[in-house]
């Protein structure tokens, strides 16, 4: 079956604007991350939903980053007012929920975001 | 708060030598632990992970890796490396109610082979 999609692969945009990234989940997989890995590190964390909601947002840096997953399947990652250092890849994975037993995250390929 | 350290930035080893990448760890309770690999161009594949029971984990690619409690470590082994080895490799530790919810991954180690 299809594994977890990113769109888009690539993302140019402006300091100051707004941007938008997307997540499409393996079909079925209750849970869904959100990392951002910058260049020459590895991923850090950002936010966890479980279903429709945001199980932990602990890792969001600032108040820029929002998350949303209206229904429970794709999710899409705001970033208000870019800055250069938001400059990463940014990944998503998706697992099943199996309460009591254990279950990997499935990453998918990861948006490049450049903020010039 | 957990935390992982690979102290090897970067690894060279000749096709057909054995390999072992460092993995050290912090956390407060039983770790839940995880070794990725990264491909240019390609999303994170986990290899193996280790959440109880026996130490010494199998995964697939015929690596292995063995959790030391007394020396908080997790280091990855394979007996014979393979040109296509070579990539980027993530070790990392779990949180969380089920232990796996919140990653928290090192820096990496980037293995190069040569033949």
């Amino acid at each position: 079956g299809a594994g977890v999609s990113q769109t888009p692969s690539n993302k140019v945009t402006e300091k100051g604007k707004y941007v938008e990234l997307r997540c499409d989940p393996i079909s079925g997989h209750t849970a869904l991350y959100w990392y951002r890995q910058s260049l020459g590190q590895g991923p850090e964390f950002l936010i966890y939903f479980q279903g429709t909601g945001a199980a932990d947002d602990s890792g969001l840096p600032n108040d820029r980053f929002f998350a949303v997953r209206p229904e429970g399947s794709v999710s899409t990652l705001k970033i208000q007012r870019t800055e250069r250092g938001d400059s990463a890849v940014y990944l998503c994975a998706s697992s099943p929920t199996d309460r009591g037993g254990t279950y990997e995250q499935y990453f998918g390929p990861g948006t490049r975001l450049t903020v010039t | 708060a957990q935390s992982v350290t690979q102290p090897d930035i970067h690894i060279t080893v000749s096709e057909g030598a054995s390999l072992e990448l460092r993995c050290n760890y912090s956390y407060g309770a039983t770790p839940y632990l995880f070794w990725y690999v990264q491909s240019p161009g390609q999303g994170l594949q986990l290899l193996l992970k280790y959440f109880s029971g026996d130490t010494l984990v199998q995964g697939i690619k015929g690596f292995e890796a063995e959790f030391k409690r007394s020396q908080s470590s997790f280091n990855l082994r394979k007996p014979s490396v393979h040109w296509s080895d070579a990539a980027e490799y993530f070790c990392a530790v779990g949180a969380g109610d089920f232990g796996n919810e919140k990653l928290t991954f090192g820096t990496g180690t980037r293995l190069t082979i040569i033949p």
